[in-house]
């Protein structure tokens, strides 16, 4: 059975500092997924990553992945207030179906 | 952009009632999903549907049913909604083709079981 784990859990930061959340996954795979969830909202895609060593940036955050450490990282530069919100990973197994397995989440808020 | 919309934000029913909630994509998406979202459980997969009348459990399916008649529309029915079914539930739709299937999501629907 995948799988996926999150840390942290929660995460206060000021603004302006940097900060990682990171996801471990507990079989092969090269799909990955990073969303955000504001609080009573749904679920918006932030990043995808295909392959090992992919790596995309969006304003302040980045995401990697390393295939072989069964690890992506989701770094936050120079934190602003917009950014305070859940983030999740997700995983697609590289054996079976289509199911996208989650991470439980990374509350982040950011404090002025 | 891709549009996944359902059919309420929120529902308040009650135990015993039977309650359908209804998904409907406009990107001409072949798979489509059902999630339930709970505080400390993150998203679980109820039910998965990859093509026209067909459908897979996912994680959690006991207690609920789907039906996809029409390529768009993905139904979640709850025979007979109990209080441990209150939540909140997220449709999701992707493609088979091409690599990426990245899952687009609705904006949920709480329901409320007394």
């Amino acid at each position: 059975e995948l799988k996926v784990e999150q840390n942290p859990l929660f995460l206060s930061m000021q603004e302006g500092k940097n900060y990682t959340i990171y996801c471990n996954y507990s079989t092969t795979s090269d799909r990955l997924y990073w969303y955000r969830q504001d609080p009573g909202k749904s679920l918006e895609s932030l990043f995808v990553l295909l392959s090992n060593g992919a790596v995309k940036q969006e304003g302040r955050l980045m995401a990697s992945l390393d295939t072989k450490a069964r690890l992506s990282t989701l770094h936050i530069t120079a934190a602003v207030h917009d950014l305070s919100a859940t983030y999740f990973c997700a995983v697609i197994s590289n054996f079976g179906n289509e199911k996208l397995t989650f991470g439980t989440g990374t509350r982040l808020t950011i404090i002025p | 952009d891709v549009k996944v919309t359902q059919s309420s934000r929120y529902l308040v029913k009650r135990t015993g009632e039977k309650v359908f909630l209804e998904c409907v994509q406009d990107m001409d998406h072949e798979n489509m999903f059902w999630y339930r979202q709970d505080p400390g459980l993150g998203l679980r997969l109820i039910y998965f549907s990859y093509d026209v009348k067909m459908k897979e459990k996912g994680d959690i399916p006991e207690g609920y049913s789907v039906s996809r008649e029409k390529k768009e529309r993905f139904s979640l029915i709850l025979e007979s909604a109990s209080t441990n079914q209150t939540s909140m539930y997220l449709c999701a739709s992707s493609r088979t083709s091409g690599m990426s299937y990245e899952q687009y999501f609705g904006p949920g629907t709480r329901l409320t079981v007394t």
